[in-house]
């Protein structure tokens, strides 16, 4: 079955420490793609980070970088430097391609709190 | 990357009665998205909204209660049929944007009363 585990329904850091909020993820299909998305809270989705099954280094944009280690199907966010508008839930997600025609499917999410 | 208009923002509606949704793009896609995400949920994928054919409905929605339509490559609507207070949720349309890239409409918060 195709499925996206986030484990971590809420985390906090100290503003300026970084942070990692976990997903796994389960499919057969060799060729998929894997999204982090922010979503504050006026609700809009913000797109953060994208990781190809097939990419051989690991992504990063800016303060966000994915640790994916694709022998443990996780695709971990690592958010460094946090800020106070780091403050959000976090989703990360999956695409099928081929059998799952180009559909997304979400984890549970993980709300993180920022401290200052 | 597209930029998609979705009305209305929020609306209150009354039980019974049926609200629809628009999704306005920018630029021509081919595939496009609608998403349910109730209160401290997840987002849950409703129907791949095609152009000139049904929408490919996922387990659990049905088109009598989420009817769609597509009439072209830049537009579409859901609407929630009978609504419940169970159908509270925020509904979110997407688009597939070239290759790799999602864009999403800022949502529509529903509260049925």
């Amino acid at each position: 079955a195709q499925k996206i585990t986030q484990t971590q329904p809420g985390m906090f850091v100290q503003e300026k420490e970084a942070v990692t909020l976990d997903c796994t993820y389960d499919t057969s299909d060799p060729s998929y793609g894997l999204f982090w998305y922010k979503q504050p809270s006026s609700g809009e989705m913000i797109f953060l980070i994208y990781q190809g099954s097939y990419d051989q280094q690991n992504a990063t944009e800016g303060r966000y970088s994915l640790n994916f280690q694709k022998a443990r199907k996780s695709a971990n966010l690592v958010i460094s430097a946090s800020q106070l508008g780091d403050s959000a839930m976090y989703f990360c997600a999956m695409r099928l391609p081929f059998g799952g025609y180009n559909k997304l499917i979400f984890g549970a999410g993980t709300r993180l709190a920022v401290h200052p | 990357s597209a930029v998609i208009s979705q009305k209305p923002s929020r609306d209150i509606c009354q039980r019974g009665t049926s609200l629809t949704i628009q999704c306005q793009v920018d630029s021509q896609v081919t595939m496009m998205f609608w998403y349910r995400q109730q209160p401290g949920q997840s987002l849950t994928l409703i129907a791949t909204a095609n152009q000139g054919s049904e929408a490919t409905y996922e387990s659990g929605f049905v088109i009598d209660k989420f009817p769609i339509s597509r009439p072209n490559l830049t537009f579409s609507t859901l609407t929630v049929s009978n609504m419940s207070p169970e159908d509270s949720s925020i509904y979110l349309c997407s688009v597939l944007d070239g290759p790799y890239g999602y864009t999403f409409g800022s949502g529509t918060r529903l509260t049925v009363v």
